[in-house]
């Protein structure tokens, strides 16, 4: 069973709406959690990264949050861009084993004109 | 170059071939990791080197996959008598540190395996 729950699946949005993906773990002992954008065809590229201590972080039009209590963290995407399409992943490492990353399914999302 | 490179892109094989693919890190990178990505899938730790020293093989499936990077740099996956279970997306990553959890994995665009 997959330890980092993304949700939703996929997701349409028009151009210059905004969007929040949302992202639950159950693995620990946690360490940070990571935010990647992975394009078609392309390896993934993180956004942002949370320690335990930090409930959010902003890279340009991303904010990310951390709710380190319930396990829960979400990605926020303001005034979208056709460039936004891709599948956004949520990623969490371990602090005993923090370089074998977690990931979720990643949420697939297409912004259209 | 830039990022971090993988060959051959695509690879299609016949069930019980050998295949190898190639992983060639971000310049100066000390660490470098393999994963597995099934469709719909996100990737599945495989292994993960320290310069030569194959720190962790605990996420390779079986005996039937195996990894090396004998200079630290160029890292090779081989997977022989290749099962059509074996078709996935095999990502390579290198970070410029020790594999720790806040050194970022930069990853390359993958080989797309796919076992007949």
């Amino acid at each position: 069973k997959n330890q980092v729950e993304q949700s939703p699946q996929s997701l349409i949005i028009l151009e210059g709406k905004n969007c929040t993906l949302q992202c639950n773990y159950t693995v620990s002992p946690f360490s940070n959690l990571r935010w990647y954008k992975q394009d078609t065809g392309r390896g993934p590229v993180s956004l942002t990264i949370m320690t335990f201590s930090e409930n959010t972080k902003s890279n340009g039009r991303y904010t990310a949050t951390l709710d380190a209590d319930t396990k829960q963290s979400s990605l926020h995407i303001t005034a979208s861009q056709l460039s936004d399409s891709a599948s956004y992943i949520c990623v969490v490492s371990l602090s005993n084993s923090g370089y074998a990353l977690n990931f979720g399914k990643g949420t697939s999302l297409l912004v259209t004109p | 170059g830039a990022g971090v490179s993988q060959s051959p892109r695509y690879k299609v094989t016949k069930r019980g071939q050998d295949v190898a693919l190639r992983c060639d890190p971000i310049s100066g990178h000390v660490s470098l990791y393999w994963y597995r990505q099934a469709l719909g899938q996100g990737p599945e730790f495989l292994t993960y080197f320290n310069y030569e020293a194959q720190q962790d093989k605990s996420g390779l499936p079986n005996d039937r996959f195996s990894a090396e990077r004998p200079e630290g740099s160029i890292s090779t996956l081989t997977i022989q008598r290749t099962e059509q279970r074996d078709s996935a997306m095999y990502r390579c990553a290198s970070s410029l540190r020790g594999g720790g959890s806040y050194n970022e994995q930069f990853f390359g665009p993958g080989t797309r395996l796919t076992v007949l």
